[in-house]
């Protein structure tokens, strides 16, 4: 069984300040990590994954996420938070030893950037 | 590219009628297509994977007579919930894989579905 765990439900951070969205995982295999970000009565957008390889992984809108193996941890970063980066951010993973598609998703961070 | 359309964004309808949501994939062929039912400040729930050609696979305690999926072509699957209630209300948001990425969906806009 694989399982995501995202301990907050809310990060509030000012704007140009650092944030970090924690997320913790469970997976029996490698596991292959996905953030994905929902602004309001949408669906989600794809900011980035990781598979294999580094460590650190970049994706849109200047977000970064770093694959903490020993920590099972997959946390999403910014140095520079922006007001436009206020939305639901959803940490999702996949068990790489499956052969089938299935996202695992966590309940959802919502992050609230003040000017 | 990888875009996937939802149809309608909105739909109010009445307790004991059905309604339909498509999923659309505009630039690329799916095989494989995902219906999630997303509860208010909750996270997304696998409602179903829907093959194309073939009969979707449903998640556990997800009734396939309630939630009707047909994925009759490669570029649509289409979600019937039949004799909607007020419990079915819900936000549905599907995904497609695109082919040769199987570690990448593409997500829907959503439907924003309310049973009166």
């Amino acid at each position: 069984a694989q399982s995501v765990a995202q301990p907050e439900d809310q990060v509030n951070v000012a704007e140009g300040n650092p944030l970090t969205v924690k997320c913790t995982y469970s997976v029996s295999g490698n596991p292959y990590l996905f953030w994905y970000v929902q602004y309001p009565n949408r669906g989600l957008q794809f900011l980035l994954k990781y598979i294999t390889g580094d460590n650190l992984v970049k994706g849109s809108y200047g977000f970064e996420a770093e694959f903490n193996k020993s920590q099972t941890s997959f946390h999403l970063k910014k140095p520079s938070a922006l007001v436009s980066d206020s939305a639901l951010y959803f940490c999702a993973v996949r068990d790489g030893k499956s052969s089938g598609d299935k996202l695992t998703f966590g309940t959802g961070t919502r992050l609230a950037v003040r000017p | 590219g990888a875009v996937v359309s939802q149809h309608p964004s909105r739909v109010i309808c009445k307790s004991g009628t059905s309604v339909k949501i498509e999923c659309r994939s505009l630039d690329f062929q799916a095989t494989t297509m995902f219906w999630y039912r997303q509860f208010p400040k909750k996270s997304l729930m696998l409602m179903a994977t829907s093959n194309e050609g073939s009969k979707a696979t449903y998640e556990q305690g997800v009734e396939k007579d309630k939630f009707l999926i047909n994925h009759a072509s490669l570029t649509l699957s289409t979600l019937t919930v039949t004799s909607a209630h007020p419990e079915d209300s819900s936000f549905y948001i599907c995904s497609a894989r695109l082919p040769g990425t199987p570690n990448e969906q593409f997500f829907g806009p959503g439907t924003r579905l309310t049973v009166l």
